[in-house]
């Protein structure tokens, strides 16, 4: 069966940072794989996917996350952090033929200046 | 195109009390799915519809709820006799979905429904 693990619950940076999230799957077929960004009292916003083409993808906001099957790992990066980058991050694999989401528990970042 | 809406966006209920909860996704979209967020936690899956047609059903989904999607457009979540573990926010989301897209189109979230159960 499909899952998600994301390691840390919640990651803290500087402004100016880099900002690394971590993501490890477990999927028994050549997963499609995501992360959303959610703020305080909204919906889920989708930052990026990957979909069995090039393994680094670029998202939206400057983030970016690179597929490594050898490691089962889809972690997100991004180079410098902003203060407006502080949310919740979910890290989601995709499940059967209609693409139902199975999500990680969220990483909750935060950015102090 | 305005995007995945909800309605009512918070409610809170006493314990045993029916509520409905309505999901309007975006135009066109054939997919929908509802989703459970309880505080801490990921979303999780509850149900999806193609067009009007329910095609699962999460074991998270007892029998004190329901959903439809007349005519493929909106949707309803209904929990019956509400109880204190029904608290979460319900999370909408819809997508299109083409015959070559695979299990890779875009969900679009609402933002939410948060229900608190007294």
């Amino acid at each position: 069966a499909q899952s998600v693990t994301q390691l840390g619950s919640h990651v803290s940076v500087s402004e100016g940072a880099l900002v690394l999230l971590r993501c490890n799957y477990s999927s028994s077929v050549p997963p499609y794989l995501f992360w959303y960004v959610q703020y305080p009292n909204q919906g889920l916003q989708l930052l990026l996917k990957y979909t069995s083409a090039a393994t680094l993808v670029k998202g939206i906001n400057g983030f970016e996350a690179e597929f490594k099957k050898s490691e089962t790992s889809f972690h997100l990066t991004k180079p410098s952090a902003h203060m407006s980058d502080a949310a919740e991050y979910f890290c989601a694999v995709s499940v059967g033929g209609y693409n139902k989401l199975i999500f990680g528990a969220g990483t909750r970042l935060a950015v102090h200046p | 195109d305005t995007g995945v809406s909800q309605d009512p966006r918070h409610k809170i209920t006493k314990r045993g009390q029916n509520v409905t909860f309505r999901c309007d996704p975006i135009s066109e979209h054939n997919r929908l799915y509802w989703y459970r967020q309880t505080l801490g936690q990921g979303p999780e899956f509850l149900t999806y519809f193609q067009n009007e047609a329910q095609l699962e059903k999460s074991r998270l989904l007892s029998d004190r709820f329901s959903a439809e999607r007349p005519k493929g457009s909106f949707s309803t979540l209904e929990i019956q006799r509400t109880e204190q573990g029904d608290s979460a926010m319900y999370l909408c989301a819809s997508s299109l979905a083409h015959r070559t897209s695979g299990s890779a189109e875009t969900q679009y979230f609402g933002p939410g429904t948060r229900l608190l159960v007294l």
